[in-house]
């Protein structure tokens, strides 16, 4: 089976500074791209950073980076210099069903960020 | 770019009765648009996938009859949920892809049902 995982149902971090969220997938396919995705209190999902599976450089996004281990199979989020507002349910996903852009969502982890 | 708008965003109805949800993408031409359930502190359910012009394809356990899917345009597609009941009360999101070629999926608003 194909799934993505997520082991921390919940994390806080202290303002400015830096947390990491784990994911790990498993998947036969051998190009295709890694989503995060954030869910604020409003649930409108949001795209946070993407990254493509055969490009070996981690992608970022102003205060959003990836680690992305291929081999592991690993793609975990960090985030630097937290800020209130990044406080969300992050949710790691990646396509997963042939030609029509299916993605499959782990269960997410909740992110509090304290003053 | 890559708006995503759905509406309503709350609805509220009677058991029996049919809502209609819609999904537009706004400033992309989506090619396959998907929807989604949500329950609360949970993570998102696939309901189905429809692209323009073409039958939706269902997720298994997912009643096709009640959960009725069309996808007329490349910028529309509706979600009518019909004979509701109080289980059927959820949060619907939809979400539509083709503004790149990356496999992103850009999601609505949302839209919280409830069948009294």
């Amino acid at each position: 089976a194909q799934t993505v995982t997520q082991s921390q149902p919940e994390m806080s971090v202290q303002e400015a500074e830096t947390v990491t969220l784990s994911c790990t997938y498993d998947t036969s396919e051998s190009d295709y791209y890694l989503f995060w995705y954030k869910q604020p209190p409003s649930r409108q999902m949001i795209l946070v950073i993407r990254q493509e599976a055969y490009k070996q450089q981690n992608a970022t996004e102003n205060r959003f980076s990836v680690n992305f281990q291929k081999a592991a199979k690993s793609f975990s989020l960090k985030i630097s210099d937290s800020q209130l507002g990044d406080a969300a349910m992050y949710f790691c996903a990646w396509p997963s069903g042939g030609s029509n852009y299916k993605l499959t969502f782990g269960k997410g982890t909740l992110l509090t960020v304290n003053p | 770019g890559a708006v995503v708008s759905q509406h309503p965003s709350r609805v509220i109805c009677k058991s029996g009765t049919s809502v209609k949800i819609e999904c537009r993408s706004l400033d992309f031409q989506a090619t396959t648009m998907f929807w989604y359930r949500q329950f609360p502190k949970q993570s998102l359910m696939l309901m189905a996938t429809s692209n323009e012009g073409s039958k939706a394809t269902y997720e298994q356990g997912v009643e096709k009859d009640k959960f009725l899917i069309n996808h007329a345009s490349l910028t529309l597609s509706t979600l009518t949920v019909t004979s509701a009941h109080p289980e059927d009360s959820s949060f619907y999101i939809c979400s539509a892809t083709g503004q790149d070629s990356t496999d992103t999926q850009y999601f609505g608003p949302g839209t919280r049902l409830t069948v009294l």
